[in-house]
């Protein structure tokens, strides 16, 4: 079956605008996790959904970041008024339940912030 | 897309032992190397990382060894907590690409 997917693959957006970022987990996977990678470094936690669970938050860097899950299938990840300091990899996962099962990542989306 | 899945070994302790994590990596132009813990219903967390070109990092409570020539990458944790109960995985960076190595689940017996 199908992995992963996520889209755009690329986005280049101007400083202040918003972008929203899709994520298709593969069917049958309840767990969902967004995360950043700025080049070089590591990867950083954003969100953490888990079926009907509130999700995890913890991980949002500001109030300017959010995500939202449909059931158990696509996640949207929306970054409004955009920063430069936002440019990175933004990686999706999936999970058939939570910590302690296989992650499948997808693709991830590069964002750059002009 | 590609996707990457992770077997996940396990391994059993006792309170206050030392825990050795294993993990393989792939690609040897790869210059930076991270380690991560999650816990059951968390996203995973920074542990600690490491650069090419060392071969060993201490951290609070853990270690971090890199052997290069066999491709291998250690994590120590010493007097293994039953809060280090978690699932950790290795992850390699090269050139912005992230991959991951196997995780491990880590359960830690009082």
């Amino acid at each position: 079956g199908a992995g992963v997917s996520q889209s755009p693959s690329n986005k280049v957006t101007e400083k202040g605008k918003d972008v929203e970022l899709r994520c298709d987990p593969i069917s049958g996977h309840t767990a969902l996790y967004w995360y950043r990678q700025r080049l070089g470094q590591g990867l950083e936690f954003l969100i953490y959904f888990q079926g009907n669970s509130a999700p995890d938050k913890s991980g949002l860097p500001s109030d300017r970041f959010s995500a939202e899950r449909t059931g158990e299938s696509v996640s949207t990840l929306t970054i409004q008024r955009t920063q430069q300091e936002d440019s990175a990899v933004y990686l999706c996962a999936s999970s058939r339940s939570g910590v302690g099962n296989e992650q499948y990542f997808g693709p991830g989306t590069r964002l750059t912030v002009t | 897309g590609e996707s990457v899945g992770l077997h996940l070994p396990t391994l059993s302790v006792q309170e206050g032992d030392n825990s050795i994590i294993n993990c393989a990596y792939s690609n040897s132009a790869s210059d930076y190397f991270i380690w991560y813990k999650q816990e059951s219903g968390k996203g995973p967390q920074f542990i600690i990382d490491i650069r090419s070109n060392m071969d060993k990092r201490q951290g609070q409570r853990v270690t971090v060894l890199l052997n290069k020539t066999v491709k291998h990458l250690s994590l120590q944790i010493a007097a293994t907590q039953p809060g280090d109960s978690a699932v950790y995985f290795c992850a390699e960076i090269d050139y912005g690409k992230l991959t991951f190595g196997q995780g491990t689940i880590l359960t830690v017996h009082p």
